[in-house]
């Protein structure tokens, strides 16, 4: 299963963009890449996932250049709202295990 | 539809006591897992299923154990507390095990052992 590695924490503010980077060296073929925001005493909440190239939704964007083994999420304009913890988890079918894995994760803060 | 859903919400216990964290999904999901978050930390896979009947060890598995007799229901069993299993705990599902597809989150459970 690919391990990924992600920024601790950045900060940003208010209306600006912010661009999460996380690598996965080992991606598999079959691996699809997924996001997730997390907000204090909640559970996890899925943004985005991509296979390949660009993918974008209401709330971000989702880059993944070629070779895949690294992915970047961009939040376009944040807001305080969007101060949380983002994740990168990658996985795929019949992946050893099954398993589905989460890394560290960024603690994003948004500053007004 | 409810989406997942865990009870209790909060629970404190004495060392050595056992219990039982309670998951449902109205999904008809094959995939459910059991993960736990320490304070400021990310979240650790303990147990997952892929389907009825079938369990399996994640990351963190000692001190757990888990069943899945219907599709519909996973429970998380702590067979002794110890303190350290204070954290919160997730309870997720998603359609299969494939990555490609939304895992769903229960709220939680907030575990507390003296």
């Amino acid at each position: 299963l690919a391990k990924t590695t992600q920024p601790i924490s950045m900060d940003s503010y208010e209306g600006q963009e912010v661009n999460i980077t996380c690598s996965h060296n080992n991606i598999a073929t079959n691996d699809y890449i997924t996001w997730y925001q997390q907000f204090p005493s909640q559970g996890p909440r899925f943004i985005i996932q991509g296979y390949k190239t660009k993918v974008t939704n209401e709330v971000a964007s989702l880059f993944i250049p070629a070779d895949r083994k690294s992915s970047t999420l961009s939040l376009p304009r944040v807001s305080l709202s969007d101060t949380a913890v983002y994740y990168c988890l990658v996985g795929g079918y019949k992946a050893a295990g099954n398993k589905l894995t989460f890394g560290g994760g960024t603690r994003v803060l948004v500053k007004p | 539809n409810a989406g997942v859903t865990q009870t209790p919400k909060f629970q404190v216990l004495k060392t050595g006591q056992s219990m039982t964290l309670q998951c449902a999904q109205d999904m008809n999901h094959e995939y459910m897992s059991w993960y736990r978050q320490d304070p400021g930390m990310g979240l650790r896979l303990i147990h997952y299923s892929v389907g009825a009947g079938i369990t399996d060890q994640g990351e963190v598995p000692n001190g757990y154990n888990v069943s899945r007799s219907t599709t519909e229901d996973f429970p998380l069993r702590l067979l002794s507390a110890a303190p350290s299993q204070t954290s919160v705990y997730f309870c997720a599902s998603s359609y299969d095990s494939s990555g490609r597809h939304e895992q769903f989150f229960g709220p939680g459970t907030r575990l507390t052992v003296l």
